[in-house]
């Protein structure tokens, strides 16, 4: 079967820097994506790998290695909005996006 | 970026209604379209996924006798809960893709559906 996996929860300090691993077993692979999603909104773009390496935009990059089916969000300088929900999601043989349970990261001050 | 749009934002109905969900790209043409049922602390779900001028093709364990899609123009899909009850209660997100990209897809803001 076709699996994601992704931390439940994390915490974090405001200013600080996390790290969301994500780690899949899929049917093929066509990119991985990271989206944000707060409470109560739609998911939001953050990043898409689709070679293996680091793509940074801004405060976060994202981290990927095809051969261990392993990526990673990387969030610098933490602010409070930053709060939500990041879901991992990789697209699969068949172009058909694969969603994890997503992690909820809780922003302390 | 590309917009994408849903109405309505937020619903409430009666059990045996039935609602209908609009979900229009703004500023491009898509010719493929997905349907996404999210319930409170899970992840996405994909319903469906609908496609100009055909048919939807709809995941296993989705009814589409009651979840009737129409992808009838380039801009505009629907979703149709029929006879709905209180455990279709739900947050409804459709996306588009633009034609000929394999990636990105674009959310709409997303349906709060509440079932009475």
């Amino acid at each position: 079967g076709q699996n994601i996996d992704q931390p439940t929860e994390m915490t974090a300090t405001e200013g600080a820097i996390v790290q969301i691993n994500c780690t899949y077993q899929t049917s093929g692979f066509n990119g991985l994506f990271w989206y944000q999603q707060h409470a109560g909104e739609a998911p939001t773009f953050l990043s898409y790998n689709v070679l293996d390496g680091l793509e940074e935009k801004g405060r976060f990059s994202s981290f990927l290695s095809r051969s261990k089916g392993y990526s990673y969000l990387l969030l610098k300088e933490l602010q409070m909005k930053d709060s939500a929900s990041y879901l991992c999601a990789v697209k699969d043989s068949n172009y058909q996006l694969i969603w994890g349970a997503g992690t909820k990261l809780i922003i302390k001050p | 970026g590309a917009v994408v749009s849903q109405h309505p934002s937020w619903v409430i109905c009666k059990s045996g209604t039935s609602v209908k969900i609009e979900c229009r790209s703004l500023d491009f043409q898509a010719t493929t379209m997905f349907w996404y049922r999210q319930f409170p602390k899970q992840s996405l779900m994909l319903m469906a996924t609908s496609n100009e001028g055909s048919k939807a093709t709809y995941e296993q364990g989705v009814e589409k006798d009651k979840f009737l899609i129409n992808h009838a123009s380039l801009t505009l899909s629907t979703l149709t809960v029929t006879s709905a009850h209180p455990e279709d209660s739900s947050f409804y997100i459709c996306s588009a893709m633009r034609p000929g990209e394999a990636s990105e897809q674009f959310f709409g803001p997303g349906t709060r559906l509440t079932v009475l």
